[in-house]
């Protein structure tokens, strides 16, 4: 199948490093999105990688690793506000994307 | 820009009712799509547009249809509602490929909540 694996819920403190991993199937791989969904609210746009190796945008990086099917998104200095889900999603040959079921991420003070 | 937006923000419909969702963006995309989300199922794939004039299905395409007659708007359609059309509905768009590889990102409208007693 085409399944995405992430965790379903996650909780860490404010000020801390957490990292929240997803496990995609590798065949017609076509690159790896993060998005971050706030309750009530449409998914935003957080990364984007499609080769091997760790993508940092401020706060926030990405890794990838193609051979073994991984990623991770690495949020670093946690806020209150980076409290939300989560979503890992897979491109394959084609300009539709898998979703995963998203991480929900709480950040207690 | 105002970039993807939805209308209504909020309906509610009874069973058997019928209505549209439009979905427009200012950012001449070429790809649309429409997405259901709920509790437990994440994002699922309903119908999407790879420009002006054509249509497919996605994952879960019964009891909706769309339109793309200009490639700025995207209508969704449920003839005939039921209670398990209940959810959130969005809608994205992505450009046509300028990544030397890979795909495009994708960007949601607000959405779209919408209850069927």
């Amino acid at each position: 199948g085409q399944n995405i694996d992430q965790p379903t819920e996650m909780t860490a403190t404010e000020g801390a490093i957490v990292q929240i991993n997803c496990t995609y199937q590798t065949s017609g791989f076509n690159g790896l999105f993060w998005y971050q969904q706030h309750a009530g609210e449409a998914p935003t746009f957080l990364s984007y990688n499609v080769l091997d190796g760790l993508e940092e945008k401020g706060r926030f990086s990405s890794f990838l690793s193609r051979s073994k099917g991984y990623s991770y998104l690495l949020l670093k200095e946690l806020q209150m506000k980076d409290s939300a889900s989560y979503l890992c999603a897979r491109a394959g040959n084609n300009r539709k994307l898998i979703w995963g079921l998203g991480t929900s991420l709480a950040v207690n003070p | 820009n105002a970039g993807v937006t939805q209308t209504p923000k909020f309906r509610v419909l009874k069973t058997g009712q019928s209505m549209t969702l439009l979905c427009a963006q200012d950012m001449n995309h070429e790809y649309m799509y429409w997405y259901r989300q709920d509790p437990g199922m994440g994002l699922r794939l309903i119908h999407y547009s790879v420009g002006e004039g054509t249509t497919a299905k996605g994952e879960v395409p019964d009891g909706y249809n769309v339109s793309r007659l200009k490639k700025q708007n995207f209508l969704l359609g449920l003839e005939s509602a039921a209670p398990s059309q209940t959810s959130v509905y969005f809608c994205a768009s992505s450009p046509r490929k300028v990544r030397l590889s890979g795909q495009e990102t994708q960007y949601f409208g607000p959405g779209t909540r919408l209850l069927v007693l």
